[in-house]
């Protein structure tokens, strides 16, 4: 079956400094990943998504991603914390095998991070 | 383009009742996903429509069901309410339309129906 976790419940980070949100999932086959942020209130907000090629993804607000496949891991990740960036991130996987999978997306948990200035 | 719309963006219900929430996609695209998001559960997949069918489905009980108009507009319905459907109800557009289903398309999402049951 597949399976997306998110170890964190909560990553704390002060401002400026880089931070991590880490995903590993389970799928068999080649999976397609995304990371999407969710702020209160509001609908999720596609971030960037692993389909095929290089295995560093770069997406919207400067974040990025790494795929590894030897780990399963898909981390989502940036260079210099915002406060704004303060805010519930979701990782999704997609069986890409079969017409049945297309518009299933299997979510982690989430996990909140928090930028302190 | 305009994002994908929900109506209404809350709801109060008693138990027993039903409800239909709406979702309107971004133009042009004909794949709709609903999904319920609840503190303990997370975001769950409930269903997909394209092109009016349902292609997939969650494990949901049969008092969850969908629909998908010739305008790709979508609705779905609860029947039967129960206070554990209390949750965030999100709906999600993409193109979906390739023969494959255009899996690796990203999905947009709309701001949610959130509903309450008492």
């Amino acid at each position: 079956a597949q399976s997306v976790a998110q170890p964190e419940d909560q990553v704390n980070v002060a401002e400026g400094n880089p931070l991590t949100v880490k995903c590993t999932y389970s799928v068999s086959g080649n999976p397609y990943l995304f990371w999407y942020v969710q702020y209160p209130n509001r609908g999720l907000q596609f971030l960037l998504k692993y389909i095929t090629g290089d295995n560093l993804v770069k997406g919207s607000y400067g974040f990025e991603a790494e795929f590894n496949k030897s780990q399963t891991s898909f981390h989502l990740k940036k260079p210099s914390a915002l406060v704004s960036d303060s805010a519930l991130y979701f990782c999704a996987v997609r069986d890409p095998r079969g017409s049945s999978n297309t518009g299933k997306l299997i979510f982690g948990q989430g996990t909140t991070l928090q930028v302190k200035p | 383009k305009a994002g994908v719309t929900q109506t209404p963006r809350y709801l109060i219900k008693t138990r027993g009742q039903q409800v239909t929430l709406s979702c309107s996609p971004i133009s042009g695209h004909r794949s709709v996903s609903w999904y319920q998001q609840t503190p303990g559960q997370g975001l769950q997949f409930l269903f997909e429509y394209f092109s009016e069918t349902q292609r997939n489905k969650g494990n949901f009980p049969g008092r969850f069901s969908g629909r998908q108009f010739s305008n790709s507009r979508s609705e779905m319905n609860v029947s039967t309410l129960e206070l554990g459907d209390s949750a965030l109800y999100l709906c999600a557009s993409s193109p979906g339309n390739s023969a494959s289903g255009g899996s690796y398309n990203e999905q947009f999402f709309g701001p949610g129906t959130r509903l309450t049951v008492l």
